[in-house]
């Protein structure tokens, strides 16, 4: 697709729900990034993947919190046992290749609302 | 770890500058700026590597002080378009993963 790609975009979940977020990264590219942004504040990091291989997830909060990406494309974030804290925005980012290079750009989606009640 | 933004909010009339700061406790590899509107996703608006600076677009530039680990954007002749928050993000190593500031929200009124 044109760019990334994240669904549901708005999603209430009761306390003690499990939710899945997906998201859908830009055609070929290899590195996914899970961020989590609380109202008024900047994203925080979650998780990172490298193709299907999560390389870093030492920003997920708890062991609620899973994400995966099997066949190193799509990717969903699982979260289990839902808490009113888990209430955020929940950004997937994409970028080409692997780190940074001159020029290489991190693509944001437009991210998931959960809301825990 | 977390880059610290400066200020946190300014207003400007149209046609007005503004400079937005960013300063880490840690040597940067690179930093990424980003604006993000209410309800939409970070925009990427330019990367400064280690050794460079890059210029943007519009009148949208940055620089970016390896030594003080400080990156500061400049917008000059604003435009009600560019309000909206604006995000600094770090880069501690070739790895991709950006950690980012609390944020600068940006108000341009006519």
């Amino acid at each position: 697709g044109a760019g990334v790609s994240q669904s549901p975009r708005y999603k209430v979940a009761k306390r003690g729900q499990d939710v899945a977020l997906r998201c859908d990264p830009i055609s070929g590219h290899v590195s996914l990034f899970w961020y989590q942004q609380a109202l008024g504040q900047g994203p925080e990091f979650l998780t990172y993947f490298q193709n299907e291989a999560q390389l870093d997830k030492s920003g997920l909060p708890s062991d609620r919190f899973f994400a995966e990406r099997p066949e190193g494309s799509v990717s969903t974030l699982k979260i289990q046992r839902t808490q009113q804290e888990d209430s955020a925005v929940y950004l997937c980012a994409s970028s080409l290749v692997v780190g940074t290079v001159s020029g290489n750009t991190i693509y944001f989606g437009e991210g998931s609302w959960l809301t825990v009640v | 770890q977390q880059p610290v933004q400066s200020p946190q909010a300014v207003i400007l009339r149209e046609g007005e500058d503004a400079v937005i700061n960013c300063s880490s406790s840690k040597a940067l590899y690179s930093v990424h700026w980003y604006r993000q509107k209410h309800g939409e996703a970070p925009v990427f608006l330019m990367i400064l590597l280690k050794g460079g600076e890059q210029k943007g677009h519009d009148k949208i530039s940055a620089s970016f002080n390896e030594k003080k680990q400080q990156s500061s954007l400049y917008l000059t002749a604003s435009q009600l378009s560019y309000s909206g928050t604006y995000f600094c993000g770090t880069e501690k190593n070739q790895g991709g993963k950006l950690i980012f500031g609390q944020g600068t929200e940006l108000s341009v009124k006519p």
